[in-house]
């Protein structure tokens, strides 16, 4: 079976340090990978997704930037982390490219900026 | 484009009531819907989706949601409340073939009362 994972479970960094939070995808090949953020009461917010190696598109732009440096692995990074970039960051996802299939989620990494 | 409106951000019920959980969506193509249910602190857990076929779609945890053309509705429902059934629902919706994008809703938080 297929199973994702994401860490850390939660981080606290101040303003301006730099950030990166993995998530790993288990039993499956050429997922399509996805980052969410969301912030409390307003759903998620799509920031990035990935169809292969190396293939990163952005939704919003922002201080966030994503990297696949392998199949079944998805980054999220930030050189200087905001006040703005506190959240409940969530990693997702599917099975190959039909969009009738649902995401998978991970269990999420909640981020607090000082 | 896509849209998802989800009516109530908070619902309350009693143990043992109806729980009606509302979604409207809006597709210029056949769309896909999902219903996830969010635990605190947690990632996204699919509950059921519609895709093609029978319009009334069965779930895990008891419930259920009924596809409705007419009224481009996905609303979800389960016949008797439980106390671990409060959480938070999204409703989801994706389109044509070819999508990697997943529209939610903004979500509902679901109280039950005992």
């Amino acid at each position: 079976s297929q199973t994702i994972h994401q860490w850390p479970a939660t981080l606290v960094q101040p303003v301006g340090s730099p950030l990166s939070l993995e998530c790993t995808v288990e039993g499956t090949s050429n997922p399509n990978l996805y980052w969410y953020r969301q912030a409390a009461g307003r759903g998620l917010q799509l920031l990035f997704y990935s169809v292969g190696i190396g293939q990163i598109s952005s939704e919003v732009p922002q201080n966030l930037s994503a990297s696949r440096p392998q199949d079944r692995q998805f980054i999220l990074s930030s050189k200087k982390l905001l006040l703005s970039d506190s959240g409940f960051y969530l990693c997702a996802w599917r099975k190959g490219e039909a969009s009738n299939q649902p995401q998978h989620f991970g269990d999420g990494t909640r981020l607090s900026i000082l | 484009a896509q849209s998802v409106t989800q009516l109530g951000s908070h619902v309350s019920v009693s143990e043992g009531a109806l729980v009606l959980l509302r979604c409207n969506y809006s597709s210029s193509v056949p769309p896909y819907l999902f219903w996830y249910v969010q635990y605190p602190n947690q990632g996204l857990q699919l509950l059921l989706k519609y895709t093609t076929g029978a319009t009334l779609v069965k779930g895990i945890n008891g419930f259920e949601a009924e596809f409705k053309k007419s009224e481009t509705s996905f609303h979800l429902t389960k016949p008797s409340a439980h106390m671990s059934d409060a959480a938070e629902y999204f409703c989801a919706v994706s389109g044509a073939s070819g999508t990697y994008k997943y529209i939610f809703g903004t979500g509902t938080r679901l109280k039950v009362l005992a």
